[in-house]
């Protein structure tokens, strides 16, 4: 079964409303997870790291008033998409490391966001 | 953090054939990771290959490595119709730490016909 849960799969809502999406370990005490983006037929694009007790870290061009994390326990890290654009529309990723530092990342499974 | 790119961007060939993709690279690497993505879904890890590793091998998938060319390839044989996904490779340039974070490129979408 997953070990990393997203949710919610898909989301619809309108302009200006914010959407939370969870990223949850449920093996694994996660002290960091990676959120990705994804438009459709590009690659992933790396948006923040997100740290456990701490603030996020944002990717150069990602704004973190717009995309806040919150990683407030070793198995959840949100992601609030706030005052949503339909340019937000994209497909959104979590993932992160369960072998201790060899980097090699496992993921939920995505959200699909589509502001009207 | 650095991305590989992947070539070609597309490949289609039938169930049974063999489907070979590239990767290619720009700084020194501590291992390379390759990942396999269906459609909607999230990124699952294929196999990892170390810098001092030259060819490993898992079931199906044979990845080499060639450190001097910065370059990386995937072999998939005697592929099937659920081997349709996009590939991706992401190079690793150092040990592992919260401070690291993996990218990836555009990918390569196989398609394997049945």
């Amino acid at each position: 079964g997953a070990v990393v849960s997203q949710h919610p799969s898909w989301v619809i809502c309108k302009s200006g409303t914010s959407v939370k999406i969870e990223c949850r370990s449920l093996d694994f005490q996660a002290t960091t997870m990676f959120w990705y983006r994804q438009f459709p037929k590009q690659s992933l694009m790396l948006m923040a790291t997100s740290n456990e007790g701490s603030k996020a870290t944002y990717e150069q061009g990602v704004e973190k008033d717009k995309f806040l994390i919150n990683h407030a326990s070793l198995t959840l890290s949100t992601l609030t998409v706030t005052s949503a654009h339909p340019e937000d529309s994209s497909f959104y990723i979590c993932s992160l490391d369960r072998h201790s530092g060899a980097n090699v990342l496992t993921f939920g499974a995505g959200s699909r966001l589509t502001v009207l | 953090s650095q991305q590989g790119e992947e070539d070609p961007q597309a490949l289609s060939i039938q169930e049974g054939e063999n489907a070979t993709m590239n990767c290619s690279y720009k700084t020194s690497i501590n291992n390379l990771q390759w990942y396999r993505q269906n459609s909607g879904r999230g990124l699952v890890h294929l196999i990892l290959i170390r810098s001092n590793e030259r060819e490993k091998h898992s079931g199906r998938l044979r990845v080499t490595l060639d450190t001097s060319k910065k370059s990386s390839s995937l072999l998939i044989t005697a592929s099937r119709a659920a081997d349709t996904a996009s590939y991706f490779c992401a190079p690793s340039p150092g040990s592992g730490g919260s401070n690291y974070k993996l990218t990836f490129g555009k990918g390569t979408l196989l398609t394997v016909n049945p």
